[in-house]
Order: C-alpha cells, then sequence, then structure tokens
C-alpha cells in the first residue's frame, strides 16, 4: 500500500542554518507530493506541492523536488529563521478518485537564535 | 487562504457525555476528511466524504459518526465520549481533482476527563 516515510525528529538548528528534511514514499501510480507545516495549535497549512516527477515545489525559501527515481521528496531551506519553528509532514495523493492524504509521521523543527 | 472553520476549538468534557464537532466550509468544495492527530503528531484519517449524503469509514477505525446533509457542512459525532478519545481533531477539505490541495480547518482539541 501507499506510504510515507520522514526522517525523525526533533531537528534543531541554528537562525540562518540549512534546513533539510529527507521524505520517501512508497505508491502506486503517479502520486501527487506535498508538504504541510503545522504551527503550535494550528491546524495544517500548505506549504509547497508537486504533482509530477521532476516538478520543484517552493514556498517562502523552502524547496522540493519530486524525484520518482529515488522516491523522494526532501524538504530543503537555505537559511532557516526563528519563526520556520513548527512540525513538517510530508504526505502524498494517489491518483485515484478518493483525494485521500497519506502523511509521513511530521518532524519537528526547531530554530533557536 | 482557506475558508474551512471548526467549532469548538478547545473542549473539554466528561466520560459518557455526546459530542459534536462542527466543520464548515465556504469554498463549495465536494470532498471533505476528518483526520485525528495523536500526541506523537501523526494523523490519520478516520472519515471522509465525497459530497452530500456520502460518508466513508476512513483508514483508523473510529468510534465516531459523520453526516453530510449539506455541501458546506461536514459534522463529526461521539455518542459517548471516552478518555482514550482525547485527541486533536481536524477537518479538511478539496475540490474533486486528484492533484488539488487540501485544506484544513484550525482544528479541535478534545480533552475527555
Amino acid at each position: 500500500g501507499n506510504s510515507v516515510t520522514q526522517m525523525e525528529g526533533p531537528v534543531t538548528l541554528s537562525e540562518e542554518a540549512f534546513l533539510t528534511i529527507n521524505c520517501t514514499y512508497t505508491a502506486t501510480g503517479y502520486p501527487s507530493l506535498f508538504w504541510y507545516v503545522q504551527y503550535p495549535g494550528e491546524g495544517l497549512q500548505l506549504l509547497l506541492k508537486a504533482t509530477k516527477a521532476d516538478d520543484k515545489g517552493s514556498n517562502k525559501g523552502f524547496e522540493a523536488t519530486y524525484r520518482k527515481e529515488t522516491t523522494s521528496f526532501h524538504l530543503e531551506k537555505g537559511s532557516v529563521q526563528v519563526s520556520d519553528s513548527a512540525v513538517y509532514f510530508c504526505a502524498l495523493k494517489s491518483s485515484g478518485n478518493t483525494g485521500k492524504l497519506i502523511f509521513g509521521q511530521g518532524t519537528t523543527l526547531q530554530v533557536k537564535p | 487562504e482557506a475558508d474551512i472553520y471548526q467549532t469548538p476549538r478547545y473542549l473539554v468534557i466528561g466520560t459518557g457525555k455526546k459530542i459534536t464537532l462542527e466543520c464548515s466550509q465556504t469554498m463549495g468544495h465536494d470532498k471533505m476528511y476528518w483526520y485525528q492527530q495523536d500526541p506523537g503528531m501523526e494523523l490519520h484519517l478516520i472519515h471522509y466524504s465525497y459530497g452530500v449524503n456520502s460518508t466513508e469509514k476512513g483508514d483508523l477505525s473510529s468510534e465516531s459518526t459523520v453526516s453530510r446533509i449539506r455541501t458546506e457542512h461536514f459534522p463529526l459525532t461521539l455518542e459517548s465520549a471516552r478518555p482514550s478519545h482525547t485527541s486533536q481533531y481536524l477537518c479538511a477539505s478539496t475540490l474533486a481533482a486528484s492533484t488539488d490541495t487540501q485544506y484544513f480547518g484550525p482544528g479541535t482539541r478534545l480533552t475527555v476527563l
């Protein structure tokens, strides 16, 4: 079945450090891939998405490239800020009709000044 | 910004009480979802709906029930709350296409004493 695996957290970085959060997936067909972010006490917000192989999603300085050959969608940011502290979820949506999202387990990022 | 609303945001209730968590969206989305988020942050789909009068069980078994009488409204009900139901409940919606983004509400944090 479909599944998503994220690197375990928590990840603790200093401000302006480089961020990578690894995400790999298992899926049949051609899924769409997403990164969502959850700030404390809030719901999930879409950070970026990619719908086909080699697409790059980007938003707010974050990037992720859909790599079909390695079944990966790693999240990167060149210089993190304290305000980026949150939980990040990688997710896939299968190409079927249900529209259901399969989430990874989430990675907590803490950025220290 | 997504127009999806959940009430209440926080609820503390005693064992055995009946509760209904409200979810509404004003985007005209056909598909709606309920997720349960455990303290370890993982999200699990518990119910979804393709449209009016359509409801399906999700991947995680839940004692809750849902209804979809109107497109914009997707309430979740627990007939008799128990401490094991303590969790964060997130509602989401999306348009019909498989590549469309799923938008999330702010969540309801339920505590059953």
